[in-house]
């Protein structure tokens, strides 16, 4: 099985940077994606790191350590449309498909 | 707009009822998900479907039952329906399906079905 943690909620400053993490454990490791979900609309693709390091994409930027089954996601010059929730999820090799467990999300509010 | 179409948007029905969700994949996408969203709960996942077979299951009730059609859209069946099934429920699609793939999942807007 898989156990992925986050923190329930987090606030921030608008133009400020935010970092929300998100551990794991799991039997088979096989790629670690964030999504961004707004109140009752579709969880929107991110991010997706398979191995060790850093990978940027414009205002957001996620990291992944599989030795220590951590990851964040990295939100700069935040803006207040980036108010959501910001799920973790896991894939795993102990499945023959592609689904994704997801952590229970971090809900980000961006105040003025 | 992630091109993967859910019908309804809404559905309210009574305890004990059958409801039917419908989904379409993006085009050109060959596998399906389903997974479930309460209040109190995260994103569970369901079912997945690639080119009209299982692919991976998830803690799926009896009561619930999924199929992918020739024409690659998808359909969820919820029956004797209770009122802790009231939840969002998403479908989303992706190009592959299997574990040697890192395609992302693609997510409807999906259906919010509350059970009375």
């Amino acid at each position: 099985g898989q156990n992925i943690d986050q923190p329930t909620e987090m606030t921030a400053t608008e133009g400020a940077i935010v970092q929300i993490n998100c551990t794991y454990q799991t039997s088979g490791f096989n790629g670690l994606f964030w999504y961004q979900q707004h109140a009752g609309e579709a969880p929107t693709f991110l991010s997706y790191n398979v191995l060790d390091g850093l990978e940027e994409k414009g205002r957001f930027s996620s990291f992944l350590s599989r030795s220590k089954g951590y990851s964040y996601l990295l939100l700069k010059e935040l803006q207040m449309k980036d108010s959501a929730s910001y799920l973790c999820a896991v894939k795993d090799t102990g499945n023959a498909g592609n689904m994704l467990t997801f952590g229970g999300g971090t809900r980000l509010m961006v105040k003025p | 707009d992630s091109g993967v179409t859910q019908t309804p948007k809404h559905l309210i029905t009574a305890t004990g009822q059958r409801v039917t969700l419908r989904c379409s994949p993006r085009s050109g996408d060959l596998s399906v998900y389903w997974y479930q969203q309460s209040l109190d709960q995260g994103l569970q996942f369901l079912i997945q479907y690639y080119n009209g077979e299982e692919r991976a299951k998830g803690n799926i009730l009896e009561r619930f039952s999924a199929q992918q059609f020739p024409d690659l859209h998808s359909e969820l069946n919820l029956s004797s329906l209770e009122l802790g099934d009231s939840a969002l429920y998403f479908c989303a699609s992706s190009v592959e399906g299997g574990q040697g793939t890192n395609s992302p999942l693609h997510f409807g807007n999906g259906t919010r079905l509350t059970v009375t």
